[in-house]
């Protein structure tokens, strides 16, 4: 399979507790992107990376979230300290920019999440 | 600031039946709008992209920028057209450094289509 893939897929802790997640992007994808999404919702963007460089956070993304791309390639989410407001969907999403190509043109291809849930 | 309207939660229509799914939009530059889908159990994929101007799976959307919206349309609903669908705006990311565009995604509506 050559999509986009995270793990672990589901994850339950305890409020207080750290996690981390992994996002394989697709191969050769340069761009990078994280998003949450809570129940009735759509996902909602944190933060964005073209290669290893993090480019965007959203205010969403509090201090006690971090997010890295180690050499232009996985990226990992962690979350430390954990509320029960932190429980949702967490989803990566990669793309590729060629070039010139026009900004708006890109694709993201969306794996198929996280689950946290905190206790 | 951007944002993405879906009114409706869920859509129920018969097979066989025209369907609609609303979507409107702001956004102050210019838009490139998508449907992404979601089936049950499946990640989230694309389904279209309005610069494309193609049909896919039967469904096509036309952007309206005087209208603001970017309704998804099929005339004939399969069973298997039931899932999540998304709409999602796509904008440049603010402070711009090297490029990137964040997807503004709407609510979602869950169509159902019945027998």
């Amino acid at each position: 399979d050559t999509g986009v893939s995270q793990n672990p897929r589901h994850k339950i802790t305890k409020r207080g507790q750290n996690v981390t997640f992994r996002c394989d992007p697709i191969s050769e994808h340069n761009r990078l992107y994280w998003y949450r999404q809570t129940l009735g919702q759509g996902p909602e963007f944190l933060t964005y990376f073209q290669n290893e460089a993090q480019l965007e956070k959203s205010r969403l993304l509090s201090d006690r979230f971090s997010a890295e791309r180690p050499k232009g390639s996985f990226s990992t989410l962690e979350i430390q300290r954990t509320e029960q407001g932190d429980s949702a969907m967490y989803l990566c999403a990669s793309s590729l920019r060629e070039g010139l190509a026009d900004l708006n043109q890109e694709t993201q291809y969306f794996g198929p999440g996280t689950r946290l849930l905190v206790l | 600031a951007q944002r993405v309207t879906q009114p409706e939660k869920l859509l129920s229509v018969f097979k066989g039946a025209p369907v609609e799914l609303k979507c409107n939009y702001s956004y102050s530059g210019s838009p490139e709008l998508f449907w992404y889908v979601q089936y049950s159990r499946q990640r989230l994929q694309l389904l279209l992209r309005h610069i494309s101007r193609e049909s896919i799976k039967g469904f096509t959307a036309d952007l309206n920028k005087g209208e603001t919206s970017f309704h998804l349309k099929k005339p004939f609903a399969q069973e298997e057209d039931s899932a999540m669908y998304y709409c999602a705006l796509s904008g440049p990311i603010e402070e711009l450094t090297g490029g990137g565009n964040k997807l503004t995604f709407g609510t979602g509506t869950q169509l159902k289509v019945e027998l």
